[in-house]
């Protein structure tokens, strides 16, 4: 069992730019969560996905979008980059009402 | 909007001490989990704790999870190398998780 996986490791974007990451769930999950994990933080829930569907949102701005696909592999995708939205991102994988959430390897994001 | 708080925010001792980190909430956790996190790699769960007064104990890690259930600790002993990380404290309500900040912890031999 190959776990969460995340791709790119690790991203440099320009300012105004776009970016997409991507993570697959560890086998026998459906439903994954993005978070946000900026240096000295603790990470923070962007948005999760069941069914193809964002299922719950936290308090991001909607340059922030997602997608989830029929093999439960998501997509987080990052409009007009700002300086701010460098980070570690992380994706974490669960079953549906699952109270445990396993985390990928995450994807460092530096814009410059 | 529930915020967690963790102390102290870095530690640094030596092989074979001991050390207990800390987690405080503004509000009544749902239930509280505990990760490990090292340099480049993403959260591990260490343990979930539900009930007001609940000990667990893994190893050398202790979990206290508070009467009230609003605060829990984690005591490690005779700390190892191995122990370096960050420890994040979360809240597991409504299938998402709310971390505070974390205590950074390094231990040197």
């Amino acid at each position: 069992d190959a776990g969460v996986t995340q791709s790119p490791t690790h991203l440099i974007k320009t300012r105004g730019q776009q970016v997409t990451l991507r993570c697959s769930p560890k086998s026998g999950h459906d439903t994954v969560s993005w978070y946000q994990q900026a240096l000295g933080q603790g990470p923070q829930f962007i948005f999760q996905y069941y069914e193809e569907e964002e299922r719950q949102r936290g308090n991001f701005p909607d340059r922030f979008s997602g997608h989830q696909f029929p093999n439960y592999s998501s997509e987080l995708n990052v409009n007009a980059l700002l300086l701010g939205d460098s980070a570690l991102y992380l994706c974490a994988s669960s079953l549906a009402g699952g109270v445990e959430a396993f985390f990928g390897q995450g994807t460092r994001l530096t814009v410059v | 909007t529930q915020l967690l708080e963790q102390s102290p925010q870095f530690l640094s001792i030596q092989e074979g001490e001991n050390l207990t980190v800390y987690c405080n909430s503004s509000s009544v956790f749902s239930s509280l989990q505990w990760y490990r996190q090292e340099p480049g790699e993403g959260p591990v769960l260490l343990v979930t704790v539900v009930t007001g007064g609940e000990v667990k104990k893994l190893k050398r890690l202790t979990f206290q999870f508070g009467d009230a259930r609003k605060d829990s600790s984690l005591h490690i002993t005779a700390a190892q190398p191995g122990d370096t990380g960050l420890y994040l404290c979360a809240d597991s309500g409504y299938s998402t998780l709310t971390f505070g900040k974390g205590t950074m912890l390094l231990v040197s031999p």
